[in-house]
């Protein structure tokens, strides 16, 4: 059966500074692997999502991640974080089975100070 | 295009009370889902279907009903809640079952459940 784990349940920056969101899956085979944004009361949505080719993917909000297969990891990445990056992050690796629905980490919270 | 939409945004039901949850989008979407969301479990699948008439279940089904009589719309029913059920429910859709395209789910915004 295929796992996610996101070892932070918090992580705190500052505005301006760099973030790194750790995600660590465990999948028989190559996974799919997705990133999703949650901002306060809303639902979720897609930030970048990887099926094969270039590990390195670039997605929506300024947000990168790269797909470590010796890691087993995709971590997520931003030069420069904003105040209005403040949000609940999950990472997701698919396929699931037959049901076709990735399964979600237990998110990560992100602080931003200013 | 409204996108994935779910009514009530908050509810509160005492223990025993049934109600529905409402889920529909506007995509023409194949496939929809319901995920329940826990303080520190992430999301949790419990139903899901790959078309009109067609449903199964996922991770956490006890409890929960739903159908799919048309491609809008996939309501979830709480047969007889209990306070375990508290939770925020999140209905999502996906364009297309074939290829990569199933996994890019829309979010509709959630419903706030209480069961007291």
């Amino acid at each position: 059966a295929q796992s996610v784990t996101q070892p932070d349940i918090h992580i705190t920056v500052s505005e301006g500074a760099s973030l790194e969101l750790r995600c660590n899956y465990s999948y028989g085979a190559t996974p799919y692997l997705f990133w999703y944004v949650q901002s306060p009361g809303q639902g979720l949505q897609l930030l970048l999502k990887y099926f094969s080719g270039d590990t390195l993917v670039q997605g929506i909000k300024g947000f990168e991640a790269e797909f470590k297969r010796s890691q087993s990891s995709f971590n997520l990445r931003k030069p420069s974080v904003h105040w209005s990056d403040a949000a609940e992050y999950f990472c997701a690796v698919g396929p699931s089975g037959g049901s076709y629905i990735p399964t979600f980490g237990r998110g990560t919270s992100l602080i931003v100070h200013p | 295009n409204a996108g994935v939409t779910q009514t009530p945004k908050f509810q509160v039901l005492k223990t025993g009370q049934s109600m529905t949850l409402q889920c529909a989008q506007d995509m023409n979407h194949e496939y929809m889902s319901w995920y329940r969301q826990d303080p520190g479990m992430g999301l949790r699948l419990i139903h899901y279907s790959v078309g009109a008439g067609i449903t199964d279940q996922g991770e956490v089904p006890n409890g929960y009903n739903v159908s799919r009589s048309t491609t809008e719309d996939f309501p979830l029913r709480l047969l007889s809640a209990a306070p375990s059920q508290t939770s925020v429910y999140f209905c999502a859709s996906s364009p297309t079952l074939s290829g990569t395209s199933v996994y890019e789910q829309f979010f509709g915004p959630g419903t706030r459940l209480t069961v007291l």
